[in-house]
């Protein structure tokens, strides 16, 4: 059974640094596309990123409010993905989920999730 | 960028209802439209891709359809268990991704 286990969460002051890891099991990390999406409190869903797998190159992408601040990688020798977040704003607080991107001929789709991990921005 | 929006943002039914949640695209996104349930403290849950195609194991009461701009996510005989908030997402601007605010199902 795949499971996606986030953690590294926790309360920061603004303009801080934090990494959030994402340990896969069940699923390699280094052969998927995988992602980040967060929701803010009593909010909705929000794409913050995605790594392409190896195969492509490893190529990133951002939403345009982390763009330049936070950064996906990956470690294939723990499996696991990462979310480095730098010059963190109290609008970043929410719970941030990592997702396993599964790519069809017609759509792409978030089908696996992890339980989540909480972020909070406050001073 | 696209942006989704879904209505109505809440409604209340009750057990046995059917119930119809929009979804409308700014721009055409053809069939590259996903539905997902997501209850309180938990992850998002899959339900329809590519518009109307069935994840494994979600019951056939849920049912999705719609192309272009306009997309519908309808519950047939609510049960409990489906009282949840749901999203629509779509991946036509893959790699970059953008979700619908969320529909909230209460019960009444």
């Amino acid at each position: 059974e795949v499971q996606l286990v986030e953690s590294g969460g926790g309360m920061i002051q603004p303009g801080g640094s934090l990494r959030l890891s994402c340990a896969a099991s069940d699923l390699t990390v280094r052969t998927n596309y995988m992602s980040w999406v967060r929701q803010a409190p009593g909010k909705g869903l929000e794409w913050v990123s995605i790594i392409f797998h190896e195969a492509s190159g490893g190529t990133t992408y951002y939403a345009d409010s982390v763009k330049g601040r936070f950064a996906i990688s990956r470690d294939n020798s723990r499996n696991t993905l990462y979310l480095q977040m730098n010059s963190l704003r109290t609008e970043d607080t929410a719970v941030y989920y990592c997702a396993r991107v599964a790519l069809w001929t017609t759509v792409t789709t978030f089908d696996y999730w992890g339980q989540g991990t909480l972020v909070t921005v406050s001073s | 960028d696209i942006q989704m929006t879904q209505s109505p943002s809440s409604l209340s039914a009750s057990v046995g209802d059917s119930v119809t949640i929009t979804c409308r695209a700014s721009q055409s996104i053809s069939s590259f439209l996903n539905w997902y349930q997501q209850k309180p403290g938990k992850a998002p849950k899959l339900l329809i891709y590519a518009a109307s195609s069935f994840q494994s194991g979600v019951p056939s009461r849920f049912s999705g359809s719609g192309s272009g701009t306009e997309f519908t996510l309808t519950i047939t005989s609510l049960q409990p268990e489906d009282f949840a908030t749901y999203y629509c997402q779509q991946s036509y601007s893959h790699p970059m991704y953008t979700f619908g605010q969320g529909t909230k199902l209460e019960i009444k």
